[in-house]
């Protein structure tokens, strides 16, 4: 079964506006982290946010903010005043504690979901 | 602090040829990840060292790949006797050894894009 689940493989936003881009995971470990990471044309990878299991309230980091509902098993990604600078691939990401006990240290990708701004 | 960087960004080799990448990781960084990502696929993980050791392979990791941290700074990635399924970009990312409580975050590179011929 896939760990992450990015079913928007692509998402179009108007300038200022504010876009959801969807992330569910699947994991049966109780402490776990959530990432989100943006790829530019560049190719690297910028980390925008993080969600740990256990925190009580949703991240939220700048126009960055995460939709976390544990009992759906969702981590969705909110960017707020879209700007044309976040066209881009946006991943989420998860790794599971569980990994940490055992030394593996395994980050596991979605897909992604290609954000284009509109003018 | 000048990010993680890699060489080459690009690589065309032929099939069967041996190929190597260098990663140099954020300096104060002890962790070193490598990454591989395909068109239209997220990241998948292959390896990380902390320090000088190597603590994980993936199961992605052939025999014909070998990954190395001799000093614990830069890290190279060898892929021997090359294959067309071999394209793809290899990441790396550095991290810090977060502490208690802190989550890890990875820095990663802008990549070297692998063709096989």
């Amino acid at each position: 079964a896939q760990k992450i689940t990015q079913t928007q493989p692509g998402m179009f936003v108007q300038e200022k506006e504010a876009v959801t881009l969807d992330c569910t995971y699947d994991t049966s470990d109780p402490s776990y982290g959530l990432f989100w990471y943006k790829q530019p044309s560049s190719g690297e990878m910028i980390f925008l946010i993080y969600q740990g299991s256990y925190d009580q309230q949703n991240a939220t980091e700048g126009r960055y903010s995460l939709n976390f509902q544990k009992a759906r098993k969702s981590a969705n990604l909110v960017i707020s005043a879209s700007q044309l600078g976040d066209s881009a691939m946006y991943f989420c990401a998860m790794r599971e504690a569980l990994y940490l006990q055992t030394g593996a240290n395994n980050l596991f990708f979605g897909t992604g979901t290609r954000l284009t701004v509109i003018p | 602090d000048t990010g993680v960087s890699q060489d080459p960004r690009h690589k065309i080799t032929k099939r069967g040829q041996n190929v190597t990448f260098r990663c140099d990781p954020i300096s104060e960084h002890n962790r070193l990840y490598w990454y591989r990502q395909t068109l239209g696929q997220g990241p998948e993980f292959l390896t990380y060292f902390q320090n000088e050791a190597q603590l994980e392979k993936s199961r992605l990791l052939s025999d014909r790949f070998s990954a190395e941290r001799p000093k614990g700074s830069f890290s190279t990635l060898e892929i021997q006797r090359t294959e067309q399924g071999d394209s793809a970009m290899y990441l790396c990312a550095s991290s810090l050894v977060p502490g208690q409580g802190m989550h890890e975050k990875l820095f990663f590179g802008s990549g070297t894009q692998l063709s096989v011929l």
